[in-house]
């Protein structure tokens, strides 16, 4: 399986930028797309094919990357986007979500 | 307004099965790819497995292969997931998702549904 690996958690203030990586075990083109889970929540989708901004999501957020590394972007965070984000895969099978990055605001 | 809500979850004893639910409504449901992801407790998610438009195609993944099958009633816009020799690894919030993208990404999800699994 290709496995999603994640930074467990960041600590931002509000009006910073922050990126959340995603590092895949092997090649997934450009297959990758992140989610926001709050707490309580079910996901809902960020960012497709790693870098198409889904309808009605802030332009503050953001992605990029192709092959094994990828990048999601918040710029600037808001209080509001504390949350879980998890990167999930879908060029290798069986698809794979990466492990999640807890981002707490200061 | 695009609508998924599972139903059927509970506690279910070791060993035996359980059959999830979802319905959908406010799109057309029969044009899209839909899947399962569950979460355990305090835990992240787990690709579960998806079905396309017309039952043809359905992939799992392989841990779960032998134990979940997923099926579809495109006349009654409703998605389904029997799950057999449940354990308490499976105890985990279920949730439905319309696949947005053609077997790729998950554009619209259920609120889930929880299944715990103990005696």
């Amino acid at each position: 399986d290709t496995v999603l690996t994640q930074s467990p958690a960041l600590a931002v203030s509000p009006g910073e930028r922050v990126t959340i990586s995603c590092r895949a075990s092997e090649s997934v083109s450009t297959l990758m797309h992140w989610y926001q889970q709050k707490p309580g929540q079910q996901p809902t989708l960020l960012i497709y094919l790693a870098s198409n901004l889904e309808s009605g999501v802030p332009a503050r957020f953001s992605g990029s990357g192709s092959g094994t590394d990828f990048t999601l972007t918040i710029d600037p965070v808001e209080a509001d986007d504390t949350a879980t984000y998890y990167c999930q895969q879908s060029w290798n099978d069986p698809r794979t979500f990466g492990g999640g990055t807890k981002l707490e605001l200061k | 307004e695009v609508k998924l809500v599972e139903s059927g979850g509970g506690l279910v004893q070791p060993g035996r099965s359980l059959k999830l639910s979802c319905a959908a409504s406010g799109f057309s449901f029969n044009d899209y790819w839909m899947g399962w992801v569950r979460q355990a407790p305090g835990k992240g998610l787990e690709w579960i497995g998806e079905i396309n438009q017309d039952s043809s195609t359905i992939n799992y993944t392989p841990s779960l292969k032998d134990k979940f099958t997923i099926s579809r009633d495109n006349a009654q816009n409703t998605l389904y997931l029997q799950m057999s020799k449940l354990g308490s690894e499976d105890t985990a919030i279920y949730y439905c998702a319309r696949d947005g993208g053609r077997a790729c990404y998950f554009d619209y999800w259920g609120q889930g549904v929880m299944v715990t699994v103990s005696s």
